[in-house]
């Protein structure tokens, strides 16, 4: 599974878009790049999942290049609730699902 | 829709006591269980997995074991808990390689 490099933690103002980005210079062809978001105290919660160019729903962006070897999460207008912890991984599970947790990124939303 | 449970939300236990955490997921069948846990500020660690009844594998050597007598139950265990076995513990299912879905974990102190 395909390690992943993102900083530990970002400053951010409400209002603000809010970009977070991943290295995963090792990532296989087979794997696909997922975002979770972790609150105190809460299991993770899938934000976002792509496996090349652009990814966008109700809740982010997720900007790939074309060599994958990075990744980008795009938060518009962030909020004080958007301060939490996001976590990138990568990989391709087969049947087993299992999924490798850095240390992840927290968001700090100032008002 | 699909939900997972997870009890208790919280659990003190003496040192040397026996643990059993319980996890239980609604409206899928057959998905794969996972069993994590998070120490205080670190990204999560998995800990088993399971593709099936009777099927369940281990990720590091550890004082736990798990078992998932049903389907959609997966059950975390301890015969004799260590001061390291305290952290927050959480289940996480999946349908195959799909994303994975997370409890809302139990926080276990043990002392």
């Amino acid at each position: 599974l395909a390690k992943t490099t993102q900083p530990i933690s970002m400053d951010s103002y409400e209002g603000q878009e809010v970009n977070i980005t991943c290295s995963h210079n090792n990532i296989a062809t087979n794997d696909y790049i997922t975002w979770y978001q972790q609150f105190p105290s809460q299991g993770p919660r899938f934000i976002i999942q792509g496996y090349k160019t652009k990814v966008t729903n109700e809740v982010a962006s997720l900007f790939i290049p074309a060599d994958r070897k990075s990744s980008t999460l795009s938060l518009p207008r962030v909020s004080l609730s958007d301060t939490a912890v996001y976590y990138c991984l990568v990989g391709f599970s087969g049947n087993t699902g299992k999924l490798i947790f850095g240390q992840g990124t927290t968001l700090q939303v100032k008002p | 829709s699909q939900t997972i449970h997870q009890w208790p939300a919280t659990l003190v236990q003496p040192v040397g006591s026996p643990l059993s955490l319980e996890c239980t997921v609604e409206g899928t069948s057959n998905p794969n269980l996972y069993w994590y846990r998070q120490a205080a500020g670190r990204g999560l660690q998995l800990l088993f997995y399971s593709i099936g009844i009777d099927q369940i594998s281990s990720e590091v050597p550890q004082n736990l074991s798990a078992s998932r007598p049903q389907d959609r139950q997966f059950i975390l265990s301890s015969k004799k808990l260590l001061l390291s076995d305290s952290g927050f513990y959480l289940c996480a299912w999946s349908q195959g390689s799909e994303t994975q879905y997370f409890g809302p974990g139990t926080r276990l102190l043990v002392l």
